[in-house]
């Protein structure tokens, strides 16, 4: 049972163009929203994460949209850059449990 | 500051035999949780313990185990290997637990091939 899911395993975009990556969540009793990026040999690190009472995060180019009804989330990369290629983990929790969650991953690949 | 560190980084065993996996977390963090990495599965929660004690635990059968030592230290032991264990094993460490999310620090991984 996937309560997570990122359905776009990879994702090809031109440098300076933006990058969108997708995650659908399925337990309506998740609360807390984050990204992590993982390089090859390297364990993940933490992007960026928004609680369930915003809809909207930003840090610098990257940008975290929620959207409750429809139990999805995106990551907003503007401008890509070649050395955002990476591996992007969504993940969730429910504050009372605080267990991460994670998708299965999106390979993104930024072109110069 | 040293990061968190796992140790070994790679592994190989075959069917039947049993591995311990060590993870010292970053200095000060107390909480040290447990993750396996599979292609196509993402990260998957296998259990965390805060303070010597296991605080969460995911939906792993009972020949995962852990323990953590009183400098925060842990280690992951899987017994009677099985093919699907193999899987790049993540540990990461947090001051006050999993509350923090954001302040997760994960290791670069141990890779467990089982033969």
């Amino acid at each position: 049972d996937q309560q997570v899911k990122q359905n776009s395993p990879s994702l090809s975009v031109q440098e300076g163009r933006i990058s969108i990556l997708n995650c659908d969540y399925t337990n309506s009793m998740f609360d807390y929203f984050l990204w992590y990026k993982k390089y090859p040999a390297e364990g993940p690190t933490f992007l960026i994460s928004i609680s369930s009472i915003k809809d909207k995060n930003e840090d610098g180019r990257f940008t975290v949209f929620l959207n409750k009804s429809a139990k999805h989330l995106s990551l907003h990369i503007v401008p890509s850059q070649p050395g955002d290629s990476a591996v992007y983990f969504c993940a969730a929790s429910n504050s009372n449990t605080g267990k991460l969650i994670f998708g299965q991953g999106t390979t993104l690949q930024v072109k110069p | 500051k040293a990061g968190v560190t796992q140790t070994p980084r790679y592994l190989i065993k075959t069917r039947g035999q049993q591995v311990t996996l060590s993870c010292s977390p970053i200095s000060g963090h107390r909480s040290v949780s447990w993750y396996q990495q599979t292609p196509g599965q993402g990260l998957q929660f296998l259990f965390e313990y805060f303070s010597e004690t296991q605080r969460n635990k995911g939906n792993f059968p009972g020949r995962f185990s852990g323990r953590q030592f009183s400098n925060s230290r842990s280690e992951m032991n899987v017994s009677t290997l099985e093919l699907g264990d193999s899987a790049l094993y993540l540990c990461a460490s947090s001051k006050l637990g999993l509350e923090n999310f954001n302040e997760q620090f994960f290791g670069p991984g141990t890779r467990l091939t089982v033969l």
